[in-house]
């Protein structure tokens, strides 16, 4: 079983629409979760981090709930250059990354 | 400014063949990390080294080989390409003490034939 699972998608929204997508992992050991970002035939980059309380970084909102264990990323306001795969991205206790296969959101005018 | 590159971008090669990417990053991260992306499957981790002299396997490390003689380069070897090994690659590295932010290079997309 792999460690991040995600939904692919693709999430297709309109422009202004709020989209909304999960992941869960499989280790209750992970200590840390991450929101990657990964353009088309681009290198992934890190969009934001996630926190129990729930964090914002502008449009963006991520939640992680232990007790079920997943994690969530909710778009607000979708602008076309939000058109991507996120991928969800746990952490243990070293410095390795787990990484989901992604979830596609493409974002049309 | 700091960077981290790959080379080759793009790589053909035959089945048999010995093959190497390098990696390369001017940030002096500790650790750095080798990948394989399929479709799928996401990133799968290959190899990994937490300094010089240290390399690690990843869920994937069959048929692949690494050496961490200085802290800017980890290059990757694959022994005997086979076409299953056809995929993109990617090289990151982070510090210890921002280890959740890995930096990735742009890739080499390799085609065994």
């Amino acid at each position: 079983r792999k460690e991040v699972e995600q939904d692919p998608g693709p999430f297709n929204v309109p422009e202004g629409a709020t989209v909304a997508f999960n992941c869960t992992y499989s280790n209750s050991a992970s200590q840390s979760f991450f929101w990657y970002r990964q353009d088309c035939r681009k290198e992934p980059k890190l969009l934001m981090s996630v926190y129990s309380s729930g964090n914002e970084d502008g449009r963006f909102t991520a939640q992680l709930n232990r007790a079920s264990q997943y994690i969530s990323l909710l778009i607000r306001d979708s602008k076309l250059s939000d058109s991507a795969t996120y991928l969800c991205v746990s952490r243990s206790n070293d410095y390795k990354l787990s990484f989901g296969a992604g979830t596609t959101v493409t974002v049309r005018a | 400014d700091a960077e981290i590159t790959q080379s080759p971008r793009h790589k053909i090669t035959e089945t048999g063949r010995q093959v190497t990417l390098a990696c390369h990053q001017t940030w002096n991260h500790n650790n750095m990390f080798w990948y394989r992306q399929d479709l799928g499957h996401g990133l799968r981790l290959i190899h990994y080294s937490y300094g010089v002299h240290d390399t690690n396997k990843g869920e994937v490390s069959d048929g692949y080989s690494v050496s961490r003689s200085n802290t800017e380069d980890l290059p990757l070897t694959l022994e005997s390409a086979a076409s299953s090994q056809t995929s993109v690659y990617f090289c990151a590295s982070s510090t210890n003490r921002l280890a959740w932010e890995q930096f990735f290079g742009p890739g080499t997309r390799l085609t065994v034939l």
